[in-house]
């Protein structure tokens, strides 16, 4: 049973515009969200995340939105550039001790 | 600048094969996972630990075990190694102090694995 899911395996987005990658969860003990970023042939790098008891935090062009209500986080790229194209994974974790659970990922290719 | 190194980038075995992945990381971290990343799977949790010598299993410990004689090292091992196992191995470390990051884990550049 997937407790994080990306329902959208790829996304293009063209350059200069927004890129908006979603994440449902099931949990409703997740309470806090992360964002990883990962090239081809190499490990994942963090992106950025977000406690529970906020419903946003920006670090420059990139912005993850949170409704606890619907279960949902959102990341927005803003404007997308083409090192952006990458595999998104949006992971979440019951408490700041506990292991990480890692949706499947989405791809996002940025159009020139 | 914080490192997590894995052994090779690239690695071809042959079934039935007793395979080590090595992993070490310089960040004095207290928790190192294995993942392994397939298409269309993600990247799904073998076995971590918390502290030395210690180990817990994840979502898929099945034809894999580990060791952690060290703190800066956490071994992966395939007993025997089969073609299902033929994946992108990530290690992965993180630690329990500090506020500003959460379970951020940091991830090594991967093994490729390739099982004849």
């Amino acid at each position: 049973d997937q407790q994080v899911k990306q329902n959208s395996p790829s996304l293009s987005v063209q350059e200069g515009r927004i890129s908006i990658l979603n994440c449902d969860y099931t949990n409703s003990m997740f309470d806090y969200f992360l964002w990883y970023k990962k090239y081809p042939a190499e490990g994942p790098t963090f992106l950025i995340s977000i406690s529970s008891i906020k419903d946003k935090n920006e670090d420059g062009r990139f912005t993850v939105f949170l409704n606890k209500s619907a279960k949902h986080l959102s990341l927005h790229i803003v404007p997308s550039q083409p090192g952006d194209s990458a595999v998104y994974f949006c992971a979440a974790s019951p408490n700041r001790d506990d292991k990480i659970i890692f949706g499947k990922g989405t791809r996002l290719h940025i159009l020139p | 600048d914080v490192k997590v190194t894995q052994s090779s980038r690239y690695l071809v075995k042959r079934t039935g094969e007793k395979v080590f992945l090595e992993c070490v990381q310089d960040m004095d971290h207290e928790n190192m996972f294995w993942y392994r990343q397939d298409p269309g799977l993600g990247l799904r949790l073998i076995y971590f630990s918390y502290d030395v010598k210690m180990k817990e299993k994840g979502d898929i410990p099945e034809g894999y075990s580990v060791s952690r004689e060290k703190k800066e090292r956490f071994s992966l091992i395939l007993e025997s190694a089969s073609t299902n196992q033929t994946s992108m191995y990530l290690c992965a470390s993180s630690s329990l102090a500090g506020e500003v990051r959460h379970n951020e884990q940091f991830f090594g550049p991967g093994t490729r694995l390739t099982v004849l």
